[in-house]
């Protein structure tokens, strides 16, 4: 069964610190997809990045890293010089090649980026 | 840039009564998904909608909902006698084949009450 699991419930850190948001994840499917979203404030869930089970790439994009292991089954999310704007709601998810691709979603990490 | 549209923004209705959610999908995109989330929860899986039908549903889509495409572009989710525990912010999303990213609509708050 597929399981998403982000130990971190909420975190707090003053603007310009970096921070680490952790996603540990379970399945049987050797073919994945992982995903980050976000959801700020206003509710809505904003698509960040996506990573597929054959590339273990890390990826950076501006101020955002991904971090993905497939030994440890994590998919962690590091914000470099953190901003106000970044305080939200972030989900990681999991879905799996076989079915219809549902995504499983973590319990998400409340972000409070503080000024 | 396409986006995932979501009407209305905010419904409150009595319990026992019936509720349609209304999705545009992007309108290239052919599989159709329909999530919820509690209050201060995380993001559930409702149903999948692919080539008319559904594909898979988790055990919260009992037979209180259902979905449909009535044409081209409405993607819908219909409970048909709302309990209180329905409450919830519900999210269609929507992808294209042979991508598994989803796109998800700034979703509809329901309150039952």
């Amino acid at each position: 069964a597929q399981k998403v699991t982000q130990a971190q419930t909420e975190i707090s850190v003053v603007e310009k610190e970096d921070v680490t948001l952790d996603c540990v994840y379970e399945t049987r499917d050797t073919t994945y997809y992982l995903f980050w979203y976000k959801q700020p404030p206003s509710g809505e869930l904003v698509f960040l990045i996506r990573r597929n089970s054959f590339d273990e790439q890390n990826e950076i994009s501006g101020r955002y890293s991904w971090n993905f292991q497939k030994s440890t089954s994590s998919f962690n999310f590091t914000i470099t010089a953190s901003q106000v704007v970044d305080s939200a709601v972030y989900f990681c998810a999991l879905s799996e090649a076989l079915g219809g691709q549902n995504f499983v979603f973590g319990p998400g990490t409340r972000l409070s980026v503080l000024p | 840039e396409p986006e995932v549209t979501q009407t209305p923004s905010h419904q409150v209705t009595q319990m026992g009564q019936e509720v349609i959610l209304r999705c545009v999908p992007i309108s290239n995109h052919l599989y159709f998904y329909w999530y919820r989330q509690i209050l201060g929860q995380k993001v559930e899986f409702l149903v999948s909608f692919y080539n008319n039908e559904i594909s898979e549903k988790s055990e919260i889509f009992d037979d209180q909902f259902s979905v449909e495409r009535p044409d081209g572009s409405n993607f819908t989710l219909k409970i048909r006698s709302t309990k209180l525990e329905d409450s919830a912010m519900y999210f269609c999303a929507s992808r294209i084949r042979d991508q598994e990213t989803q796109y998800f609509g700034p979703g509809t708050r329901l309150l039952v009450l």
